[in-house]
């Protein structure tokens, strides 16, 4: 069972362009959500970070938008550059539960000049 | 060297073989993770080890066996895997196992076996 739900799977963006991840989660438990960025070739790097007591985060020109009551976040990538371009993973995860974390099925952006 | 390193970068085998990953950490953490990521699926935990105390196996088959000599150092043995064993394998590393520090990730060994 996928307990955090990822979308779209693949993303082409225009250079300038915003590109937009969604992530929906079912466990309430859940109180740390990170996202990760993997280029091919490399593993998965931590990007940005949020906890449920705050509802937005900015980091540059990346953004977690997150609404609990709906159990959903996103990872927004303002002015989307070819750079960018690699597989984005939201992930949640219960603290005192061993750091389990239970990731998404991953996205794959494209940022097309 | 600094971050997580992992050998070998490629591993071919046969299905008899004996073989074994390794992982090494330069960071000073305490918890060590092994991960499978297979095309189409989500990242999945097999193995936490917290201050060398193996504290998750998450009902990986017997074929992998984990060893954490130190808080540096993991490895996997593999033996007598399966062909949908192919994969590649992450390992990471964090301060402390269950306080939500950030993991990270060696750049892993793409597994195939034959």
């Amino acid at each position: 069972q996928q307990q955090v739900k990822q979308s779209p799977q693949s993303l082409i963006v225009q250079k300038g362009g915003i590109s937009i991840i969604n992530c929906a989660y079912e466990n309430t438990a859940f109180d740390y959500f990170p996202w990760y960025q993997q280029f091919p070739g490399k593993g998965p790097a931590l990007l940005i970070a949020i906890r449920p007591d705050v509802s937005e985060k900015k980091e540059g020109r990346f953004t977690i938008s997150f609404n609990k009551s709906a159990k959903q976040f996103s990872l927004h990538i303002m002015d989307s550059q070819p750079g960018d371009s690699a597989t984005y993973f939201c992930a949640a995860s219960i603290s005192g539960g061993y750091q389990k974390v239970t990731f998404g099925i991953g996205t794959k952006l494209q940022v097309i000049p | 060297e600094t971050g997580v390193t992992q050998t070998p970068r490629h591993l071919v085998m046969g299905m008899t073989n004996k073989k074994s990953l390794k992982c090494e950490q330069h960071l000073g953490h305490n918890a060590m993770y092994w991960y499978k990521q297979s095309a189409k699926k989500p990242l999945e935990l097999m193995f936490v080890y917290n201050f060398k105390e193996q504290t998750e196996n998450n009902s990986v088959p017997s074929r992998f066996s984990p060893e954490c000599p130190n808080s540096s150092h993991l490895f996997l043995h593999l033996h007598t895997l399966q062909p949908e064993d192919s994969a590649l394998y992450l390992c990471a590393s964090s301060q402390v196992a269950g306080t939500n520090q950030p993991q990270h990730f060696g750049d892993g060994t793409r597994l195939s076996i034959l």
